[in-house]
């Protein structure tokens, strides 16, 4: 059975870089695609970005700029950064397994990351 | 390409069924899923490919539909049901509708 747990700073000062790791238990991150998806009340579920045990990545045009993923399968974990912080990106940050090419079926607990000075 | 779930808010019983629709602004074949979200927790997995249920779903979740309409059946409200559900397609970045919230009437 497969257990996702991430963890991360929760409160950051604008201007600052988001960071937060994901731990992949009962499971190996290589063959699938982990995501980075967040919510929001407002904008709702967003992904964000993506990447595979080779390292390859897709990241949302709309966050690319900041954004930078990483993985270590000697750990079996995969890191989000996310640079340059505002309000806006206060939001419920997830870690997840993309399975068959478009839907996620095993998730992080989920690590809410508010952004205020 | 936009989902856009119906209704926003359903008020039902435990016992009753629960219809809950999804459209697409395009065509979606039918590589569709549904998540079931509690308050404070993940999504998770119901329903993928429009009509298969996930490991572990029980079977009074049903999913159906193709191209543009979708919908999400619970045929006998059970109390832990009542939570938001979500659908969401590949296009666009993995996109997600914006939630129907199934609350007890």
């Amino acid at each position: 059975q497969v257990q996702v747990q991430q963890w991360g700073a929760g409160l950051l000062k604008p201007s600052e870089t988001l960071s937060l790791t994901c731990a992949v238990h009962g499971g190996s991150l290589s063959v699938y695609y982990w995501s980075w998806i967040r919510q929001t009340p407002g904008k709702g579920l967003e992904f964000i970005g993506e990447i595979n045990h080779s390292g390859s990545t897709n990241y949302n045009p709309s966050l690319r700029s900041r954004v930078t993923m990483s993985m270590d399968t000697s750990k079996n974990q995969l890191s989000l950064n996310l640079s340059s912080v505002t309000a806006a990106d206060t939001a419920v940050y997830y870690c997840a397994r993309k399975y068959r090419g478009y839907f996620f079926d095993y998730w992080g607990q989920g690590t809410l990351v508010t952004v205020s000075s | 390409f936009v989902l856009t779930q119906s209704p926003a808010t359903l008020s039902l019983s435990p016992g009753e069924r629960a219809t809950l629709s999804c459209r697409a602004s395009q065509s979606v074949n039918s590589y569709l899923a549904w998540y079931q979200q509690k308050p404070g927790q993940a999504p998770r997995l119901l329903i993928y490919d429009a009509s298969n249920r996930a490991t572990g779903i029980p079977a009074r979740f049903s999913g159906s539909g193709s191209g543009t309409d979708f919908t999400l059946t619970i045929s006998s409200l059970e109390p832990e049901d009542f939570a938001v559900y979500y659908c969401q397609h590949l296009t666009n970045w993995y996109t997600f509708g914006q939630g129907t919230r199934l609350e007890i009437k």
